[in-house]
């Protein structure tokens, strides 16, 4: 196991709703990724939050934000659900490369969302 | 464009056989790469990783891959197949971009093992 922690393992919203994905990151790790699981496919990076600030994010709309809280642990929001967003939800910790880190990722089990 | 590429959606091979999962990257700098492993319903859990120095790298479970710059590939291959191998694998390549970095995952390829 990685240490890192995600709640919920399921969920299922309805279409227009909002939701709002957690994760505890691995003990001395200060940087947190979120990526995105459709059904039959690689993870797709969503951003990444590092002191508290997106530090990077992908070609995901403004419907997905994120925080991170002074302990290093960190919350995905969705807002105005998709069908499209049914899918499994990663969390990855790591220590960050402008502390001079490898950024090496440890992920935890995810988050499965449902749409309908 | 970075961009990791998997061949094979679903491969199946019978418990004892030898495996090799392809893997090609595209990347203009030094890749770092890697290769995970998911089973149903689970997260990712890290096979192996390539950074620098020898190409044939060891991992977990009895898994190694070999880089080959020249092709551009980092294939996956275990000798003897165990029925707990079927899952699914992922390789990824590593980016790093206005002092941040993130993995570019491949569609991943399906193992199934006969007994």
């Amino acid at each position: 196991e990685t240490g890192v922690t995600q709640s919920p393992t399921h969920l299922i919203k309805t279409r227009g709703q909002q939701v709002t994905l957690r994760c505890s990151s691995q003990s001395g790790h200060n940087t947190v990724s979120w990526y995105q699981q459709a059904l039959g496919q690689g993870p797709q990076f969503i951003f990444q939050y590092y002191r508290e600030e997106e530090n990077g994010r992908g070609n995901f709309p403004p419907r997905f934000s994120g925080l991170q809280f002074p302990n290093y642990s960190s919350e995905l929001n969705v807002n105005a659900l998709e069908l499209d967003d049914s899918a499994l939800y990663l969390c990855a910790s790591s220590s960050n490369l402008r502390d001079g880190n490898t950024g090496e990722l440890f992920f935890g089990e995810g988050s499965r969302l449902t749409v309908l | 464009a970075q961009s990791v590429t998997q061949p094979d959606i679903h491969i199946t091979v019978s418990e004892g056989a030898s495996l090799e999962l392809r893997c090609n990257y595209s990347y203009g700098a030094t890749p770092y790469l890697f290769w995970y492993v998911q089973s149903p319903g689970q997260g990712l859990q890290l096979l192996l990783k390539y950074f620098s120095g020898d190409t044939l790298v060891q991992g977990i479970k009895g898994f190694e891959a070999e880089f080959k710059r020249s092709q551009s590939s980092f294939n996956l291959r275990k000798p003897s197949v165990h029925w707990s191998d079927a899952a699914e694998y992922f390789c990824a390549v590593e980016v790093f971009s206005g002092g941040y970095n993130k993995l570019i995952f491949g569609a991943g390829t399906r193992l199934a093992v006969h007994p």
